[in-house]
């Protein structure tokens, strides 16, 4: 069974900061989505990923498929950031259990910025 | 680019009444449909998924059932809401060449 598990639960941080959120998953996976929820509830797809490193404005996410290991970072943070930031993956068909492809997710990280 | 809709985005219903979520999708055809629900303190977790009209698959046991009478339709259903269904009811898709996941808006169930 897959876990994905991240850190940190809760971050508060100053304006300005730099974040990390870390993600870790336990079996194979084809893809690895970061996602963006709002306090109404509203998710966004902030990358997914394979391999290597994207980059969208001031947020940047890693993934090392070797060590099972992702990373979402964000450059001068800013209170509009301030959301829940959740880690999800595509598991390889071998252990999907036949999910077609439904996404497995972590607890997500409670992030707020402040002025 | 797709756009996903659901309704009511907030739904307030008493103990052992139906239930009846729509999820249509706009910008594509035949994609993958999902329904994950988020409880309170919890992650999201996948509950339906289905590739195709007709055809539903069931993650976890529960009080819950969907259907895909049209391609672009999903719907979530109960014939009488328990207290532990309340929480939060994302559908999504996945369409394309690149696997990319969209999210509707999200609807908030809360069972009394």
């Amino acid at each position: 069974k897959n876990e994905v598990e991240q850190s940190p639960q809760n971050l508060t941080a100053q304006e300005g900061e730099f974040i990390t959120i870390n993600c870790s998953y336990s079996v194979g996976i084809s893809a690895l989505h970061w996602l963006q929820q709002h306090p109404g509830g509203g998710i966004v797809s902030l990358f997914m990923l394979s391999s290597g490193k994207k980059k969208h404005g001031r947020l940047i996410a890693t993934i090392n498929i070797q060590e099972k290991h992702s990373s979402l970072h964000i450059t001068a943070s800013h209170p509009r950031d301030s959301a829940v930031y959740i880690c999800a993956v595509t598991l390889q068909s071998m252990y999907s259990g036949g999910g077609a492809d439904g996404l497995t997710f972590g607890k997500g990280t409670h992030l707020i910025i402040q002025p | 680019s797709q756009t996903i809709h659901q309704w009511p985005a907030t739904l307030v219903q008493p103990v052992g009444s139906p239930l009846s979520l729509e999820c249509t999708v706009e910008g594509t055809s035949n994609p993958n449909l999902y329904w994950y629900r988020q409880a309170a303190g919890r992650g999201l977790q996948l509950l339906f998924y289905s590739v195709g009209i007709g055809q539903i698959s069931s993650e976890v046991p529960q009080n819950l059932s969907a259907s895909r009478p049209q391609d672009r339709q999903f719907i979530l259903s109960s014939k009488k809401l328990l207290l532990s269904d309340s929480g939060f009811y994302l559908c999504a898709s996945l369409t394309g060449t690149y696997n990319e996941q969209f999210f509707g808006p999200g609807t908030r169930l809360t069972v009394l």
